[in-house]
Parts: C-alpha cells; sequence; structure tokens
C-alpha cells in the first residue's frame, strides 16, 4: 500500500511570503499525485494534480507543484502567500493501475499572518 | 450544477446507537467513494461503488458498516452498533467513470460517538 506523508502539520507564514507544503510518497512506480485544500465547512476541493505530464504543475490559485521522482516528492508552492490561503492541505496520492483509490497525507494547516 | 452533498453535516449519537449517511453524488457520476478521516489523521479510504455495485471494499474496517447505493445513485452508509472509534468525519466523493482520478468531495459528515 501507498503510504504519503505531509511534513508539518501546522505551517505559519506572514501575508506575501512564500508557501512550501512539503509531501512525499512512498512508492518506487510513479503514481498519480494530487492536492487538495479544505475551507472551513467545506468540501475537499482539487487545487492541482500530477498525470504524469509536466512534472511542473499549475494549479488554481497561484499554487504548483513539482513531481521529483528521484526525491519521491510532489511539495506545493506558491510565491506570495494571501490571508484567504489560510486552510488545510492534504497531498494524496493515487495508483498508477487504481485510480479508484486515493491515499491521504495526514493534512497541514496553513496559518497566514497579517 | 450541483457537487456532491453528504446529510446530515454533523451527528451526535449515543455507544450503541446506529446512525446512517447520506451521499448524494453529482449527477452522471458513476463513481461514489466513502472516506474516513479519524481524529485528525489521514483520510482514509473506505469503499468505491461503480454505479450500484460495490467495487473496492477493502477499507471498510468491520462488519458495524454497511454501504449501500440504491440505484446507482445516492449512497448510505449505516454504523450499527457505532462504537468511540468510530467518530470522525466522512467523505464522499464521485466521479465521471471516464476520469476516475478527478474525484470531487462533498463537506463531509461529522459523526461524534459518546
Amino acid at each position: 500500500a501507498q503510504s504519503v506523508t505531509q511534513l508539518g502539520s501546522h505551517v505559519s507564514v506572514s501575508e506575501g511570503a512564500l508557501v512550501l507544503l512539503r509531501c512525499n510518497y512512498s512508492s518506487s512506480v510513479p503514481p498519480y499525485l494530487f492536492w487538495y485544500v479544505q475551507y472551513p465547512n467545506q468540501g475537499l476541493q482539487l487545487l492541482l494534480k500530477y498525470t504524469s505530464a509536466a512534472t511542473l504543475v499549475k494549479g488554481i490559485n497561484g499554487f504548483e507543484a513539482e513531481f521529483k521522482k528521484s526525491e519521491t516528492s510532489f511539495h506545493l508552492t506558491k510565491p506570495s502567500a494571501h490571508m484567504s490561503d489560510a486552510a488545510e492541505y492534504f497531498c494524496a496520492v493515487s495508483e498508477r493501475y487504481n485510480f479508484n483509490k486515493f491515499y491521504f497525507g495526514s493534512g497541514t494547516k496553513l496559518n497566514v499572518k497579517p | 450544477e450541483a457537487g456532491v452533498t453528504q446529510f446530515p453535516s454533523h451527528s451526535v449519537i449515543e455507544k450503541g446507537q446506529t446512525v446512517t449517511l447520506r451521499c448524494d453524488p453529482i449527477s452522471g457520476h458513476d463513481n461514489l467513494y466513502w472516506y474516513r478521516r479519524v481524529m485528525g489523521k489521514e483520510i482514509k479510504f473506505l469503499l468505491h461503488f461503480v454505479k450500484e455495485s460495490k467495487q473496492d471494499e477493502s477499507g471498510m474496517p468491520n462488519n458495524r458498516f454497511l454501504a449501500e447505493r440504491t440505484g446507482g445513485t445516492y449512497s448510505t452508509l449505516k454504523v450499527q452498533p457505532a462504537e468511540l472509534e468510530d467518530s470522525g468525519v466522512y467523505f464522499c466523493a464521485s466521479s465521471q467513470e471516464s476520469v476516475p482520478y478527478e474525484q470531487y468531495f462533498g463537506p463531509g459528515t461529522r459523526l461524534t460517538v459518546t
């Protein structure tokens, strides 16, 4: 089974600072990778996905992530944090030949300070 | 277009009681999934329906959990009898058969067993 590790359950940044949320996965075969965001009282919203095309993936709200096979990582970044980015972020992985089953990390809560 | 909806948003029950959670997927989505997040840990896969058929129920914790999907539309997840460790947030997601990895999530049902 896959495992997904998100380093840091809580990350705090100042408004305008770089956002970096870390995600590492366990598979030796590159899977499909996803970042989801959950705002309070809402469902999980897909931010971006990697499906074996370009390794640098751009998503909504200015977020992007880079797939690095050698590091088994898929870190999420945003150059300049906004107050509205405060939410919980989840990294997820699906197996390449079973797209239906996702494995999630334990989530990272992002706090943005004014 | 309506997203994935779940009912109720919150449920508080006593140990030993029965609870039924409901999920209405996006119209036209044949795939329906249930996930659970316990105590701020990772979100875990419970099961996957394709239309009315259970495709994968490898994540169901035990036989106190029963999922159904009537006529391939909405789904219910019944917990009977509920135990303290069943507390958590239950998410439902759906996707089109042609793009199974684009899963759209509902807001979740927060279940508290006391």
